[in-house]
């Protein structure tokens, strides 16, 4: 079955970028999205189609892809984005779960 | 401003069924710019999708889960909901419903979520 990679953690000083990345075969070849979770949240999408950011989410928000991998970049990190990460592609007709990202600001 | 809403117990015992409803105010489940599905949280750990479906019917179901599960649609209640039999400890996680915005098997994504309801398998 198809997998997507994710760092379990990934740390950053508030002001810093932070950059998280997603892996899988042939992922140029998907659209990648990206979701936010908060504990004690549902998960709020962040960015979808690799690059688009939905109405409301802050411009510091950004994804990119390349190749086997994807990244969601997050510029002047704040202390509020901190919270876990997951990609999310399509393969074939199934939705996969990248295993989610810890982002610490420290 | 749309909104879902999980319903359904909280506790089910081990090898009976899981029925959860997700009822959606706002806008209507008929509207063909959206697809419904179902993910799920197991405690202290990632999100796994269960699968999803189109208000005319057709659906996309999780390999791994697809022997036991069922998604339907009810539009004159503006609902869908998930049937998931034969349930196990291994079930036991937070059920989200989500309104997925692109296509399915390609640029879906979930825009739109639910607060999620815990449901505990357990004799």
């Amino acid at each position: 079955s198809y997998e997507l990679t994710q760092p379990p953690s990934v740390s950053v000083s508030p002001g810093q970028t932070a950059s998280i990345s997603c892996s899988g075969e042939k992922l140029e070849n998907k659209y990648v999205c990206w979701y936010q979770q908060r504990p004690g949240h549902s998960p709020v999408l962040v960015i979808h189609q690799d690059t688009k950011r939905p109405s409301g989410i802050p411009e510091r928000f950004s994804g990119s892809s390349s190749g086997n991998a994807a990244t969601l970049t997050i510029s002047g990190t704040q202390a509020m984005d901190e919270a876990e990460y997951y990609c999310q592609a399509w393969d074939r007709s199934t939705v996969v779960f990248g295993g989610g990202t810890k982002l610490t600001v420290l | 401003q749309q909104q879902l809403q999980e319903s359904g117990p909280g506790l089910v015992k081990p090898s009976e069924t899981l029925s959860l409803t997700c009822s959606v105010s706002g806008d209507s489940i008929s509207s063909s710019r959206y697809c419904w599905g179902w993910i799920r949280q197991p405690p202290g750990k990632g999100l796994e999708w269960i699968g999803n479906i189109y208000y005319l019917g057709n659906t996309y179901y999780n390999a791994a889960l697809k022997s036991r599960v069922t998604i339907s649609v009810d539009t004159s209640r503006n609902q869908f909901s998930l049937r998931l039999t034969s349930v196990t400890a291994a079930d036991t996680a937070v059920y989200y419903c989500a309104r997925q915005i692109g296509y399915s098997g390609s640029s879906g994504a979930s825009d739109m979520w639910g607060q999620g309801t815990m449901v505990l398998v357990s004799s």
